[in-house]
């Protein structure tokens, strides 16, 4: 099944401990895209990948970091959590190019940061 | 004023009716459209692309007029599962730019 998955789904955690939302795709899409969503605001963009190795900050990248050394995987990386970055966070794939607004996204992982 | 700008909403509306939704883009270098669908705490699904000619897809149809930088989304003979956000996508250059999204609740 075509997909893109997310972890963990959930988290609460306390400020300053780092954390990873992992994010893989078995869709073999070069385009990868983290957001998150808050009440208001809608959907922002923290980072996005447009292939292997390649990655760049979208509109809101402060306070996240991400890699992408192989092409299913994106994660995103919180090194040291403050209250503000708590949100609903979602990945999202696509092949890219023309199709990059056709995008796919996992289930959301809602964290809160204490 | 923000890139990507749709009503607020909320829309209520009654089993059966027709409702449209606007949005409008401030960016004229903008390439592609989208309409995307989220359901309450749910991860946004693309509803359907827009094409300049205009588009349909059963009872929704999606308008582009990019002399007026405006998409619409018509939906024909609303049905209680159509209830959900609906968010207008644009794509600039590869960066895909949300807009905050409208609210449709139908009701029996």
């Amino acid at each position: 099944e075509a997909q893109v998955t997310q972890n963990p789904r959930y988290l609460i955690t306390v400020t300053g401990k780092k954390l990873t939302v992992t994010c893989s795709q078995n869709m073999n899409h070069e385009y990868m895209s983290w957001y998150r969503q808050d009440p208001g605001l809608g959907l922002r963009q923290i980072y996005y990948s447009m292939n292997v190795e390649v990655t760049d900050k979208g509109d809101v990248p402060e306070g996240y970091k991400v890699s992408r050394k192989e092409k299913r995987n994106f994660p995103l990386i919180l090194e040291s959590p403050s209250p503000n970055q708590t949100s609903l966070y979602f990945c999202a794939s696509s092949f890219g190019g023309r199709d990059t607004g056709e995008l796919f996204f996992g289930e959301g992982s809602r964290l809160t940061v204490l | 004023r923000k890139e990507v700008e749709q009503d607020p909403g909320p829309f209520n509306v009654p089993e059966g009716a027709t409702v449209a939704f606007n949005c409008t883009y401030s960016n004229s270098a903008s390439q592609s459209f989208f309409w995307y669908r989220q359901d309450c705490r749910k991860e946004p699904k693309l509803l359907m692309s827009v094409y300049s000619s205009g588009n349909e897809d059963g009872r929704f149809t999606a308008q582009l007029n990019r002399a007026s930088q405006y998409i619409s989304l018509l939906i024909r003979d609303s049905k209680l599962s159509d209830s959900a956000t609906y968010l207008c996508v644009v794509n600039r250059g590869g960066k895909l730019i949300f807009g905050q999204g409208t609210e449709l609740s139908v009701k029996p």
